[in-house]
């Protein structure tokens, strides 16, 4: 069964610093990887998602990933983060070709960023 | 730019008693999600919904959980007897593809069950 490691339930991080949010997957079949934030009472909203390709992909509001297939990894960066990225940061995956289009989430990740 | 909308925004209901949360999904997508939250845990999947029938649901949507597509615009979740565990946040989501197509969501419907 697909599952999702956020082993990092809070992230402080002074403003202009980079951060690194953690994510691992475990499946047996090939996935789709994606990256949602959560803004204080709002919804999901994508950040960036990987597909297939590039094992580096950007996302929105100079956050990237990199796919690392042998370490079943997702991991999100940003070189220097700002107060607005306060929110909660949740990894995803969906397994490919198998005919199930759900979403697996990890526990999520609060990043908290402090002037 | 085109959202995903739910209402109601809350929803506070005494247990046993049916609620029914409301969506509208992206106007040309047609694949239909809802997920839920229990407060300090993860976002679990609920029900997938495509071609106006279930495609796949979780082991949390037993009987009393439905969904239906009433009309062209609007997806709903109904719970028959809420019980006190169903309090969460509901999501609903939608995608124009499936396989590795973007689920766009909704700001969600906090639940809570008295």
């Amino acid at each position: 069964a697909q599952s999702v490691t956020q082993l990092d339930s809070q992230v402080p991080v002074f403003e202009e610093a980079p951060v690194e949010l953690r994510c691992n997957y475990s499946s047996s079949v090939s996935v789709y990887l994606f990256w949602y934030v959560q803004y204080p009472n709002q919804g999901l909203q994508l950040l960036l998602k990987y597909l297939s390709g590039s094992t580096l992909v950007k996302g929105i509001n100079g956050f990237e990933a990199e796919f690392n297939k042998s370490q079943t990894s997702f991991h999100l960066r940003k070189p220097s983060v700002h107060i607005s990225d306060t929110a909660e940061y949740f990894c995803a995956v969906s397994d490919q070709g198998s005919g199930t289009y759900k979403y697996i989430f990890g526990t999520g990740t609060r990043l908290k960023v402090l002037a | 730019e085109p959202e995903v909308t739910q209402t109601p925004s809350h929803q506070v209901t005494q247990m046993g008693q049916e609620v029914i949360l409301r969506c509208v999904p992206i106007s040309n997508h047609l694949y239909f999600y809802w997920y839920r939250q229990i407060l300090g845990q993860k976002v679990e999947f609920l029900v997938s919904f495509y071609n106006n029938e279930i495609s796949e649901k979780s082991e949390i949507f037993d009987d009393q959980f439905s969904v239906e597509r009433p009309d062209g615009s609007n997806f709903t979740l109904k719970i028959r007897s809420t019980k006190l565990e169903d309090s969460a946040m509901y999501f609903c989501a939608s995608s124009e593809a499936g396989g590795g197509g973007t689920q766009y969501f909704g700001p969600g419907t906090r639940l809570l069950v008295l």
